[in-house]
């Protein structure tokens, strides 16, 4: 079975500020790994995925995320946060060519003018 | 294109209820999957259906229920609502194995409170 664990449920980081999201996962077999991110009211929007091609992968909106397996890590990060990055993120494990998709908790990030 | 679509948004059931959920997924895809997402938690997957049939399932109770018609579409079904079902439930939908090329799509869910 796979897990996801997301280190900090509330992160705050100022605006022009980096932002880091950690994410660390288990499983038996290689995985899929996705960052999705949710505004107020609304669905969840896929940031990034990975599915076993280059480590860095690069997303929307000027996230990335760099699968690490000796750490079993899949961070997420962003060199400046802006205001509009205010949201909960999820990052989310699957498994090859299996269809369902386990989530960690979330973070919500707030963001400091 | 209007993406996923769920209906209704809000709404408010007593304990001992039954209530039935609905989904239009995005225009070429045929793969219907429904997460429900408590409060301050992330999604948990319920069920997946492709072709009219239950693909997969995760760890919920019978009286969990679906059903895709012809045209893709989607119902989830709950009889006997509990306290503990008060959640956001979110439809996805995706081409069959989506997740291997990203192409999976939610919409913004409909919001069930148990009273």
């Amino acid at each position: 079975a796979q897990s996801v664990t997301q280190l900090g449920s509330h992160v705050s980081v100022s605006e022009g500020a980096l932002v880091l999201l950690r994410c660390n996962y288990s499983s038996s077999v290689p995985p899929y790994l996705f960052w999705y991110v949710q505004y107020p009211n609304q669905g969840l929007q896929l940031l990034l995925k990975y599915t076993s091609a280059a480590t860095l992968v690069k997303g929307i909106n000027g996230f990335e995320a760099e699968f690490k397996k000796s750490e079993t890590s899949f961070h997420l990060t962003k060199p400046s946060a802006h205001m509009s990055d205010a949201a909960e993120y999820f990052c989310a494990v699957s498994l090859v060519g299996n269809e369902k998709l386990t989530f960690g908790t979330g973070t919500r990030l707030t963001i400091i003018p | 294109d209007a993406g996923v679509t769920q209906s209704p948004t809000h709404l408010i059931k007593t304990r001992g209820q039954q209530v039935t959920l609905r989904c239009s997924p995005k225009s070429g895809h045929d793969t219907v999957s429904w997460y429900q997402q408590a409060l301050g938690q992330g999604p948990q997957f319920i069920f997946q259906y492709y072709e009219e049939e239950e693909r997969q399932r995760g760890n919920f109770p019978d009286r969990f229920s679906g059903h895709q018609f012809p045209n893709y579409s989607s119902e989830l079904n709950v009889n006997a609502l509990l306290l503990g079902d008060s959640a956001l439930y979110l439809c996805a939908s995706s081409p069959r194995f989506g997740l291997d090329t990203g192409e999976l799509f939610f919409g913004e869910g409909s919001r069930l409170t148990v009273l």
